[in-house]
């Protein structure tokens, strides 16, 4: 069966410092694979998909990055975190209209 | 460029009360689907109910069950003999057709549901 997962599951870090988080998928091969955030205010923006290795889409110009190093593999990255990259990170994959998400990265920016 | 609006920001309920929580949506494709997931205090998104565009047909599951009225661009979920589990954020979400830029989800903001014992 197919598996995603999200690390870490909780991050505060200082203004200004690098972001990683990581996501990976298990048990299917060459998946859509997506970046959301969750925001205060509960709504849920897509920052980035990607459908193969190397590809990645931005839908919002951004203090962030995205690469797929792997197929199944999606990072999100930071150089300099500011305040308003605070919130829940939710990488997901999709197959056959459905998606499907990890467990989510809250990410606290101080 | 598609919109989804769950009026509804936040809904509390006493248990076994059915409850509606309605999802409006605006799209130009023909062809989407339309999808309700779930949001416990876990944080984790939990995949309720997809319906593409050509399937009118209501759906029941259990205690939920959806209306899609494509004439109203509405997909209500409904929660019948509500339990204090049901307690949670419900998002609507709309994408475009088959394809893999197509699936990304547009999400309505969330109702938060609370269901008082």
């Amino acid at each position: 069966s197919q598996t995603i997962h999200q690390w870490p599951a909780t991050l505060v870090q200082p203004v200004g410092s690098p972001l990683s988080l990581e996501c990976t998928v298990e048990g299917t091969s060459n998946p859509n694979l997506y970046w959301y955030r969750q925001a205060a205010g509960r709504g849920l923006q897509l920052l980035f998909y990607s459908v193969g290795i190397g590809q990645i889409s931005s839908e919002v110009p951004q203090n962030l990055s995205a690469s797929r190093p792997q197929d199944r593999q999606f990072i999100l990255s930071s150089k300099k975190l500011l305040l308003s990259d605070s919130g829940f990170y939710l990488c997901a994959w999709s197959r056959a209209g459905e998606l499907f998400f990890g467990e989510g990265s809250r990410l606290t920016v101080l | 460029a598609q919109k989804v609006t769950q009026a509804q920001t936040e809904i509390s309920v006493v248990e076994k009360e059915d409850v509606t929580l309605d999802c409006v949506y605006e799209t130009r494709d023909t062809t989407y689907y339309l999808f309700w997931y779930k949001q416990p205090p876990s944080g984790e998104l939990v995949f309720l109910i997809r319906r593409n565009s050509f399937d009118e047909q209501n759906e029941i599951s259990g205690r939920y069950s959806w209306n899609f009225q494509k004439s109203t661009s509405s997909f209500n979920f409904t929660i019948t003999a509500s339990q204090v589990v049901d307690s949670a954020v419900y998002f609507c979400a709309l994408s475009g057709g088959p394809g893999g830029s197509n699936y990304k989800l547009t999400f309505g903001k969330g109702t938060l549901l609370t269901v008082n014992p």
